[in-house]
């Protein structure tokens, strides 16, 4: 089965310019998530979205933007691009069960990633 | 979010079981233990989680303990591929910490 699938796996921008980063999730899976990996860190959590509703924010500028569509498919929008946001822009997707009693039992599925440099 | 305290490297010899620690405190009853790891250039891996009983799998065993205020990560046999950054995660949102810097010597 192909698993989380990223484009561009690489991508050279300037200051001020505006990207969109693409995510297919695995087959089956509803939520999409999206985190910026600077180096030397762990993933930071960016959005969360399930059934095309975003779920979750982390604490990102509005200059982050995401969306979903119906084929669960999803694109990272960033505006006004700044250096400090050169980093690795990780996906991830799950398949959400309600367990009763426990909550939310999701395990998340990463792709390999684009590495978004800004000059 | 609940937080988790990881040792920031730990170091291993070949074919020895490592034992990886994970602190969490202020977990919630809800709360998953995810483990995941990331090698040198790519996304990160699941590798396994648990609730309260203790898990295994292919890769791994989580141990949790009873108050489930901690975990750790189990690899019974420690190889070259393995070497890793770790991380231990609560819930659904992943708030991924510095995770441990995982070194095999072989």
């Amino acid at each position: 089965d192909a698993g989380v699938t990223q484009s561009p796996t690489h991508l050279i921008k300037t200051r001020g310019q505006h990207v969109t980063l693409r995510c297919s999730p695995i087959s089956g899976h509803k939520s999409v998530s999206w985190y910026q990996q600077v180096l030397g860190q762990g993933p930071q959590f960016i959005f969360q979205y399930y059934e095309k509703e975003e779920r979750g924010r982390g604490n990102f500028p509005d200059r982050f933007s995401a969306r979903q569509f119906p084929n669960y498919s999803s694109e990272l929008n960033v505006n006004a691009l700044l250096l400090g946001d050169s980093a690795l822009y990780l996906c991830a997707s799950s398949f959400n069960v309600w367990v009763t009693g426990q909550g939310w039992e999701e395990t998340q599925y990463f792709g390999p990633g684009t590495r978004l440099l800004v000059l | 979010d609940a937080k988790t305290t990881q040792p920031n490297s730990m170091e291993s010899n070949e074919e020895e079981p490592v034992h990886l620690p994970c602190n969490h405190s202020t977990i919630s009853g809800t709360d998953y233990i995810h483990w995941y790891r990331q090698l040198p250039s790519q996304g990160p891996e699941y590798v396994i989680h648990g609730l309260t009983s203790n898990v295994n799998n292919r890769m791994a065993s989580l141990a949790i303990a009873e108050d489930r205020k901690s975990s750790t990560l189990i690899l019974h046999r420690a190889t070259l591929r393995d070497a890793a950054v770790y991380y231990c995660i609560l819930g659904g949102k992943l708030i991924f910490g510095q995770g441990t810097e995982l070194s095999v010597k072989p």
